[in-house]
């Protein structure tokens, strides 16, 4: 089955950029999201079609797509960016969701 | 505003069956695909199932086949997931999301509803 890998943690300090990286075999062929969820709450979309930030998110927020890697970067981390993070896409034919592991960003 | 809001959720035992429900609002239902997503405790994000704005179509997870169902049914704008078989790996908290096009399969979940709590033990 088709699978998105993520690192499952990334740490910064305030005002730093993270970078959090998502690799996937069809992520040449299919769009790729971006979900920040804080303990207890839904998930919320940062990212969509690889690139474009929905309203109300911040611009610090952005993402970019190369072959088979998507990365989500977060300029100027603030608290509270601390949260985990999913990258999420579709298999080539479209028939099947899948989310990446996630990864935890803390913020020294 | 888009409003998502899950019933159905509770303590069942192995082997059993639960029905959720998503009511949905806000938005033309019937133009969009519908997803579960669920999160066992402590875990990730793992999509379940997806359902075509129409109904026509219909996605599953490997790890659901055979024993979960997803319909819709659009004169309610109610979204529905029919659990049989429940093993105590599907405990988990059951997310229904607004997919971002007609067709299911694809994700893009701009709308999220709470969630509810599935605990499948005996």
């Amino acid at each position: 089955s088709y699978e998105l890998t993520q690192p499952p943690s990334v740490s910064v300090s305030p005002g730093q950029t993270a970078r959090i990286t998502c690799s996937g075999d069809a992520l040449p062929k299919q769009y790729a999201y971006w979900y920040q969820q804080k303990p207890g709450q839904a998930p919320v979309l940062v990212i969509y079609k690889d690139s474009e930030r929905p309203s109300g998110i911040p611009e610090r927020f952005s993402g970019s797509s190369s072959g088979t890697t998507v990365t989500l970067t977060i300029s100027g981390v603030q608290a509270e960016d601390e949260a985990d993070y999913y990258c999420q896409s579709a298999d080539s034919s479209g028939t099947c969701v899948v989310f990446g592991g996630g990864t935890k960003l803390t913020v020294l | 505003e888009v409003q998502l809001v899950e019933s159905g959720g509770g303590l069942v035992q192995p082997g059993g069956s639960l029905r959720l429900s998503c009511a949905a609002s806000g938005f033309t239902f019937s133009s969009y695909a519908m997803s579960w997503v669920r999160q066992a405790p402590g875990k990730g994000l793992e999509w379940v199932s997806a359902i075509s704005g129409s109904g026509g179509s219909t996605y599953y997870a490997d790890s659901v086949k055979g024993r979960f169902t997803i319909s819709r049914d659009n004169s309610k704008n109610t979204l529905y997931l029919q659990m049989n078989s429940l093993r105590a790996e599907d405990t988990a908290v059951y997310y229904c999301a607004k997919d971002g096009r007609g067709t299911g399969g694809y994700g893009d979940y701009a709308y999220w509803g709470q969630g509810t709590l599935v605990t499948v033990s005996s």
